[in-house]
């Protein structure tokens, strides 16, 4: 599975958008992009995947440029509780789940 | 349940014990996984289920570790002869059939080795 590269931090108002980048230059054509978030002291908590088009869902947008070696998690609103670390992890979608877990970006919420 | 279940919660162990943390992964997820997350690092894959089969044991970090699932749904992750650097929270997750869907995670085990 392809690496990533993330921020190590990253700040936010509340309220405001947080965009996380996430570079994944060696995905291959078969290869998802996922993203997990972790909450203090809870489990990892996926957020949304993606191939090659833009994704949508109640939780984030995923934004995947043409050539799919970088993408960008948009929370539209962050609030207090969207503070966490957040893993973008690339896996090929023919492989039976397993995901391998960079550092994350640390997002930090202010009021 | 609803989610994954994991006990204990929290475990303290003395150098050179055996412990056993459990998992309880939702009903009807046949893909079972466990991670070991050290302090300030991202999760680790350790091992994978499918059903009962053990595909995948290639995180295990020595023959200390030890995972089962015999019936196909509870799964215990045992270290024997703990050490200090086994100290680490203890992540179990399930997912249905399939490569693209998403794993859900329990809160885990935190185990410290003292």
């Amino acid at each position: 599975d392809a690496k990533t590269t993330q921020p190590t931090s990253m700040d936010c108002a509340e309220g405001r958008a947080a965009n996380l980048p996430c570079n994944h230059s060696t995905i291959s054509g078969n290869e998802y992009v996922y993203w997990y978030r972790q909450i203090h002291s809870q489990g990892p908590q996926y957020i949304i995947h993606g191939l090659k088009n833009n994704e949508t869902n109640e939780m984030a947008s995923l934004i995947i440029t043409e050539d799919r070696k970088s993408s960008t998690l948009i929370l539209p609103h962050a609030t207090l509780r969207d503070t966490a670390v957040y893993y973008c992890i690339v896996k090929g979608g023919t492989s039976y789940g397993k995901l391998t877990f960079g550092q994350g970006t640390i997002l930090t919420v202010h009021p | 349940g609803a989610g994954v279940s994991q006990s204990p919660r929290y475990k303290v162990a003395k150098r050179g014990q055996d412990v056993a943390l459990r998992c309880d992964p939702i009903s009807g997820h046949v893909s079972l996984f466990w991670y070991q997350q050290a302090l300030g690092q991202g999760p680790e894959f350790l091992t994978y289920f499918q059903n009962e089969a053990q595909l995948d044991k290639s995180g295990l970090p020595s023959d200390r570790f030890f995972a089962e699932r015999p019936e196909g749904s509870v799964s215990t992750l045992k270290i024997q002869r703990t050490q200090q650097e086994d100290s680490a929270v203890y992540l179990c997750a399930s997912r249905i059939p399939g490569g693209t869907g998403e794993l859900f995670f329990g809160e885990g085990s935190r185990l410290t080795v003292l």
